[in-house]
C-alpha cells in the first residue's frame, strides 16, 4: 500500500542552524502539506503546494520557512534560522485533490525536530 | 474562524468496554469532520469523516461518530475496545479549503 514517508525521525539542530525536513509523497499525489505539533498543543497548518506553487500557508509560515518540490518526487520544508520555538513534530502530507469532502489527506510519521 | 476542542488529553478504558472520545467544534459554516489516529511511529490515518451527508458516520475498525448540530459535536464511539485501539486520536475540522485544523488529540489506553 502506498504511503508517505519522512526523513529523518528525528533531528537535533542548534539555535541558528538551517533544517531541511524531506517527504516523499505518495506517487500520484498532487496536492502537498506540512502541519506541525509543538508537545502538547495541536497539529497545526503550516502550508499547502500544488503545481509547484504554494497554494495557502498559515501566520506561522513565515520567511524563515520554504517549501519545495526539487525532483518531482521529494518535498521538502527547510526552516533557515532555527529558533527553540520551532521544536516540533512536523508531518508530511498528500492528496490527489484539494477537496477534503471527497478527498483524503494521506499523512506522513513525522519528523521530530529538537532544537537546542 | 474554526477551530476543535478534544476533552481529555488521556482516555483509559478495559478491553471490551465502550469507548467514547469527544470532539467539540466551532465553524461559521457547514463544517466538514474528520477523526484520524495516530498508531506509534506511524503517520495519522483517516478513520472516518463527516461532509454532510449522514449524520451518523461508520469508519475503519468498527469506530463511528455522530454529527450533531445542536451541540456542535462530533464525538467517536465503538461499542467495545481492543487492545489494538490504543493509540492517538485527532478531531479535525475543515471548511473544504486546504488545510485541516485539528485538535490535540487524545490519548486512548486500552486495559486487558
Amino acid at each position: 500500500e502506498p504511503e508517505v514517508t519522512q526523513t529523518p525521525s528525528h533531528q537535533v539542530t542548534q539555535m541558528g542552524q538551517e533544517v531541511i525536513l524531506r517527504c516523499v509523497p505518495i506517487s500520484n499525489h498532487l496536492y502537498f502539506y506540512w502541519y506541525r505539533q509543538i508537545l502538547g498543543q495541536k497539529v497545526e497548518f503550516l502550508v499547502s503546494f500544488y503545481n509547484n506553487e504554494i497554494s495557502e500557508k498559515s501566520e506561522i509560515f513565515d520567511d524563515q520557512f520554504s517549501v519545495e518540490r526539487p525532483d518531482g518526487s521529494n518535498f521538502t520544508l527547510k526552516i533557515r534560522s532555527t529558533k527553540l520555538e520551532d521544536s516540533a513534530m512536523y508531518f508530511c502530507a498528500s492528496s490527489l485533490r484539494r477537496d477534503n469532502a471527497y478527498n483524503e489527506q494521506f499523512f506522513g510519521p513525522g519528523t521530530r525536530l529538537t532544537v537546542l | 474562524a474554526q477551530s476543535v476542542t478534544q476533552l481529555g488529553s488521556h482516555v483509559s478504558v478495559s478491553e471490551g468496554a465502550l469507548v467514547l472520545l469527544r470532539c467539540n467544534y466551532s465553524s461559521s459554516v457547514p463544517p466538514y469532520l474528520f477523526w484520524y489516529v495516530q498508531y506509534p511511529n506511524q503517520g495519522l490515518q483517516l478513520l472516518l469523516k463527516y461532509t454532510s451527508a449522514a449524520t451518523l458516520v461508520k469508519g475503519i475498525n468498527g469506530f463511528e461518530a455522530e454529527f450533531k448540530k445542536s451541540e456542535t459535536s462530533f464525538h467517536l464511539t465503538k461499542p467495545s475496545a481492543h487492545m489494538s485501539d490504543a493509540a492517538e486520536y485527532f478531531c479535525a475540522v475543515s471548511d473544504n479549503t486546504d488545510k485541516l485544523i485539528f485538535g490535540t488529540g487524545t490519548r486512548l489506553q486500552v486495559f486487558p
